[in-house]
């Protein structure tokens, strides 16, 4: 079945510093790929997505490629902020899911001043 | 745009009691969906309407469980006789049926406890 994994939280950074979130995925097919962020008190907002092998989606500063080879789709941001403390979560839909993502587990990332 | 709109944000019931929730989706989307997450997980499906018609249900969505949509816009979703471990975030996103990369738009859910 579809599943996706991601890396163990939680994560815990200084301002500025270079962010990796990664994320693997099994599934048949071509998939969507999608990065979901949850604030606190808040609901899941569409950070990025890519949809087909090699694409590249970015957002806000944050950017991830899917790699069909690798299966991958690791999120990324040259320099985090505190306002990016928040819990992350990967998704894939699949070509005739009719929308329904499956989400892996969630990485919670802390950004200290 | 109002975004989708959960009611109630939370709800505390004693185990045994029926409880209801309602989404109200964005108004020009067709397509709703509704999630549960539990503490440390990600959401996992439950069901999805495209427009009245219940096209989809998963395995986690017991006999306790249903939801309707019965003019097509707002969604309710009933569980009977809960249990301590229906315990969870209830999310509910709605979605423009644009080929299958529309983005879903959740609301912020209702946390159920039940005691």
């Amino acid at each position: 079945g579809n599943s996706v994994t991601q890396m163990e939280g939680p994560v815990t950074l200084s301002e500025e510093a270079f962010l990796t979130i990664n994320c693997t995925y099994t599934a048949t097919g071509y998939p969507s790929l999608f990065w979901y962020v949850q604030y606190p008190g808040e609901g899941l907002q569409l950070l990025l997505k890519a949809t087909k092998a090699d694409d590249k989606g970015s957002n806000k500063g944050f950017e991830a490629t899917y790699r069909k080879e690798t299966t991958s789709f690791h999120l990324e941001k040259g320099s985090v902020q505190v306002s990016d403390s928040a819990v992350y979560f990967c998704a894939l839909k699949r070509e005739t899911s009719g929308s329904r993502l499956t989400f892996g587990e969630g990485t919670q990332l802390t950004v200290n001043p | 745009d109002t975004g989708v709109s959960q009611d109630p944000r939370h709800k505390i019931t004693k185990r045994g009691q029926n409880v209801t929730f309602r989404c109200d989706p964005i108004s020009e989307h067709n397509r709703l969906y509704w999630y549960r997450q539990t503490l440390g997980q990600g959401p996992e499906f439950l069901t999805y309407f495209q427009n009245e018609a219940q096209l989809e249900k998963s395995r986690l969505l017991s006999d306790r469980f249903s939801a309707e949509r019965p003019k097509g816009s707002f969604s309710t979703l009933e569980i009977q006789r809960t249990e301590q471990g229906d315990s969870a975030m209830y999310l509910c996103a709605s979605s423009l049926p644009r080929g299958n990369n529309s983005p879903l738009h959740f609301g912020n859910g209702t946390r159920l406890t039940v005691t």
